[in-house]
């Protein structure tokens, strides 16, 4: 049974850092893995998608990188903003079932 | 990117009512989608798989009897709560899968459900 961990479970970072989240999965047999934003009380924005074929994806000031065989993936925000408060989740999409099974996210406030 | 809608967003009832959920693709065809449950500072545990013009699939532990899904169409999912207790207030999302190549999943804003 495919399992996510996210590390650290809440981080709480000054405006302009540079920051890493980090997500870990039991099962390395995954078919892609995806990178997710909620805010408070809404629903989750996409963020990036990486393909089980692929090392990492960019966008804007978002790295996400993929090491399939160690079973890690890292998500990289550069100069941080307090728009990026929320919580953040991996998922990973194991097999052809196309299931999602999701982390227990990161908390991450950034400060003025 | 492709846009997911759910109906209504905030819902109260009493106990021993049914609740209706939609959820919509509105920019694409999405041929499975799937229903999430959320309780407070947890996260995304999968209900069901629904499949347009199929029965939906459930989870271990989901009963099918209580959570009523039809996917009557490739941009409509209903998710029905049937006689809803305290217990079942949470907040539910759905997501709409694309086809092809990336099976990418794009998730509606969800529905907070808060039984009487």
């Amino acid at each position: 049974k495919q399992e996510v961990t996210q590390i650290p479970a809440a981080l709480s970072v000054p405006e302009g850092e540079n920051l890493v989240l980090n997500c870990s999965f039991t099962d390395s047999a995954i078919y892609n893995l995806q990178w997710f934003r909620q805010d408070p009380g809404k629903g989750l924005t996409s963020l990036l998608l990486i393909q089980s074929s692929q090392r990492e994806q960019t966008s804007g000031r978002l790295n996400a990188s993929l090491d399939k065989s160690s079973g890690r993936s890292t998500l990289y925000i550069a100069a941080s903003q307090p728009g990026d408060s929320a919580t953040y989740l991996c998922a990973v999409h194991t097999g052809t079932a196309s299931k999602l099974t999701f982390g227990t996210g990161t908390r991450l406030q950034v400060t003025l | 990117g492709a846009v997911v809608s759910q109906h209504p967003s905030r819902v109260i009832c009493k106990s021993g009512t049914s609740v209706k959920i939609e959820c919509r693709s509105l920019d694409f065809q999405a041929t499975t989608m799937f229903w999430y449950r959320q309780f407070p500072k947890q996260s995304l545990m999968l209900m069901a798989t629904s499949n347009e013009g199929s029965k939906a699939t459930y989870e271990q532990g989901v009963e099918k009897d209580k959570f009523l899904i039809n996917h009557a169409s490739l941009t409509l999912s209903t998710l029905t709560v049937t006689s809803a207790h305290p217990e079942d207030s949470s907040f539910y999302i759905c997501s709409a899968e694309t086809s092809g190549t990336y099976n990418e999943q794009f998730f509606g804003p969800g529905t907070r459900l808060t039984v009487l």
